[in-house]
């Protein structure tokens, strides 16, 4: 079975300083991994995801991951973060065929003025 | 994008009672919906995926004839809380899938008294 750790809850940060989600997962095949964004009051929207191909993926809103298969880790990066980016975000795996994703704890990023 | 209207968004209702929350894909047929539950700092955690015109399947350790799941259409899935207890209380989320793809409802969050 597959795991997923988002070691941080709570990630303050000041608008325009770069920012890192940590997500880890645990799995004993070969997975797909997911970043999803929730805004207050809405449903959870994908980010990006990574498949196959090149390790670093773009997603939208200027995010990107690194899938880094030794390390087991799939982190969120943002060069630079507006108070939009405000919101909960969830790290999911997905390992096979199907749709049925494990979820992180997931992380609340807050940005500061 | 597709659109996941979940209704209603914040419930409260009396212990022993049941509820009902709806999950409708506006703008698209889907074929297979995905039921999950997020207790306070936790993941969010698969229930059960339902498929249109057959029976639902559950997850281990959630009880069928508790989280009664009906998909008579391919733009409606209803979660029924039956007999609703204050353990229960969770913030439950729905998703349509479309393709490969899945488009997450806003969620419900649940109080029972």
């Amino acid at each position: 079975a597959q795991s997923v750790t988002q070691l941080d809850s709570q990630v303050p940060v000041f608008e325009e300083a770069p920012v890192e989600l940590r997500c880890n997962y645990s799995s004993s095949v070969s997975v797909y991994l997911f970043w999803y964004v929730q805004y207050p009051n809405q449903g959870l929207q994908l980010l990006l995801k990574y498949l196959s191909g090149s390790t670093l993926v773009k997603g939208i809103n200027g995010f990107e991951a690194e899938f880094n298969k030794s390390q087991t880790s799939f982190h969120l990066r943002k060069p630079s973060v507006h108070i939009s980016d405000t919101a909960e975000y969830f790290c999911a795996v997905r390992t096979g065929g199907g749709n049925k994703l494990t979820f992180g704890t997931g992380t609340q990023l807050k940005v500061e003025l | 994008g597709a659109v996941v209207s979940q209704h209603p968004s914040r419930v409260i209702c009396k212990s022993g009672t049941s509820v009902k929350i709806e999950c409708r894909s506006l703008d698209f047929q889907a074929t297979t919906m995905f039921w999950y539950r997020q207790f306070p700092k936790q993941s969010l955690m698969l229930m059960a995926t339902s498929n249109e015109g057959s029976k639902a399947t559950y997850e281990q350790g959630v009880e069928k004839d508790k989280f009664l799941i009906n998909h008579a259409s391919l733009t409606l899935s209803t979660l029924t809380v039956t007999s609703a207890h204050p353990e229960d209380s969770s913030f439950y989320i729905c998703s349509g899938q479309l393709g490969e793809k899945l488009f997450f409802g806003s969620g419900t969050q649940l109080s029972v008294l």
